[in-house]
């Protein structure tokens, strides 16, 4: 079983849809969840940073954590064609610890006109 | 300010042959850490260079080889190169001390293996 399931799509929404990305996760240790983007032909950029349970909103991008249940999740409100990429979310034990940085495989979301 | 920078973006070589990628981190940034996104795998962690020492390394064979340089630049190496080694080798780089939430990515060097 890997440590981070992350379902790979492809997902395909009309623009405006309200998208839902999730991570399971088996590794209690994780404590630092992230959400990167990753265009295509480009590095992953950092979208969200969430530490503790419970929801951080930045935007049109909310970031969702449930450690009790080991599940986060990423929500999209009124998606865009330019929303459309992998989305990778990623965990860390602690802050700073990239060496022990965990990827799910990433999602794909294309938004359509 | 210029981000994280990689080269060559494509390289493509034959099965034992031996393949050096290149990372320049953003100005200011010690830390270098080097992935390999494989297919369907997500990144794998391959390794960690910070003040011009190796200070971690994941799960690969010694044939996956690297430094820093004085200016902390990065070079990858890989050895005997294998077909399954094709993927998007992608460097990133964080300030000193290591103890933040960003690290900044370049857009990775795609390798191709024949």
């Amino acid at each position: 079983q890997k440590e981070v399931e992350q379902d790979p799509g492809p997902l395909s929404v009309p623009e405006g849809a309200i998208v839902s990305l999730n991570c399971t996760y088996s590794n209690s240790a994780f404590q630092y969840f992230m959400w990167y983007r990753q265009y295509s032909r480009k590095g992953p950029e950092l979208l969200m940073y969430t530490y503790s349970s419970g929801n951080k909103e930045d935007g049109r991008f909310t970031a969702q954590v449930d450690k009790s249940s080991k599940y986060i999740s990423l929500f999209i409100r009124d998606s865009q064609p330019s929303d459309s990429a992998t989305y990778l979310c990623a965990m860390i034990p602690f802050i700073g610890g990239y060496n022990k940085l965990i990827f799910g495989a990433g999602t794909r979301l294309a938004v359509h006109p | 300010e210029a981000g994280v920078t990689q080269s060559p973006t494509h390289l493509i070589k034959t099965r034992g042959q031996q393949a050096t990628l290149r990372c320049s981190p953003i100005s200011g940034h010690t830390s270098v850490y080097w992935y390999q996104q494989a297919l369907g795998l997500g990144l794998q962690f391959l390794l960690w260079y910070d003040e011009g020492e190796e200070r971690n390394r994941g799960n690969f064979p010694p044939r996956f080889s690297g430094r820093q340089f004085p200016n902390y630049s990065s070079e990858l190496n890989v050895n005997a190169l294998e077909l399954e080694d094709s993927a998007l080798y992608l460097c990133a780089s964080v300030p000193q001390g290591g103890g933040t939430d960003t690290q900044y990515f370049g857009p990775g060097t795609r390798l191709t293996v024949l």
